[in-house]
């Protein structure tokens, strides 16, 4: 069982649509809970972090974290084509400064106009 | 957040040499992460770089095949040895910026005949 699992998709919407990208893991001592957007060809972009339980919201992005059932989410509102994108989530274990990122598989999404 | 350069964006090579991706950071940084990218995979980690000591690598990565060099706070290289095809993958660095943040460069992109 990998520490962190993400669906793959990949999922298309139409554009104004509500996604809900999800992520599960394992490992309780995980600390940070991090999304990552990575156009093709780009590297990994960093979206929003959080670090406890709870919502937190950024413009049309809200993460959520619920470290009782070891689950995270991202909710994009008003999608737009621009969103077009992998979503990676990422979660971080280990000593503060040199915490090292567990990745999920990444889910590829695309907004249709 | 920190800007990264890498150097090359991309190259081919044939199997059996080597290839030095170069990772340059516009700020100080005593830890630097080199991640690779297989296709249509998630990101792994391959090994943390702190400048003054032995690279720490992750199971299934050894120093014969990927030596990091860390000569200062802000540059770092990573080699892949001897390729294969096997080795074309993305390669990626990042740094932790504002805590165990980590941000990523945009990546070198391998392919391997």
């Amino acid at each position: 069982q990998k520490e962190v699992e993400q669906d793959p998709g990949p999922l298309s919407v139409p554009e104004g649509a509500i996604v809900s990208l999800n992520c599960t893991y394992s490992n309780s001592a995980f600390q940070y809970f991090m999304w990552y957007r990575q156009y093709s060809r780009k590297g990994p972009e960093l979206l929003m972090y959080t670090y406890s339980s709870g919502n937190k919201e950024d413009g049309r992005f809200t993460a959520q974290v619920d470290k009782s059932s070891k689950y995270i989410s991202l909710f994009i509102r008003d999608s737009q084509p621009s969103d077009s994108a992998t979503y990676l989530c990422a979660m971080s274990v280990g000593i503060q400064g040199a915490q090292k990122l567990v990745f999920g598989q990444g889910t590829r999404l695309t907004i249709n106009p | 957040s920190a800007v990264i350069s890498q150097k090359p964006s991309r190259d081919i090579c044939q199997r059996g040499t080597s290839l030095t991706i170069q990772c340059q950071v516009d700020s100080q940084v005593t830890m630097m992460f080199w991640y690779r990218q297989q296709p249509g995979q998630s990101l792994t980690l391959i090994a943390t770089a702190n400048q003054g000591s032995e690279a720490t690598y992750e199971s299934g990565f050894v120093i014969d095949k990927f030596p990091i060099s860390r000569p200062n706070l802000t540059f770092s290289t990573l080699t892949v040895s001897n390729m294969s095809p096997e080795d074309s993958s993305i390669y990626l660095c990042s740094v932790p910026s504002g805590g165990d943040i980590q941000y990523f460069g945009a990546g070198t992109r391998l392919s391997v005949l």
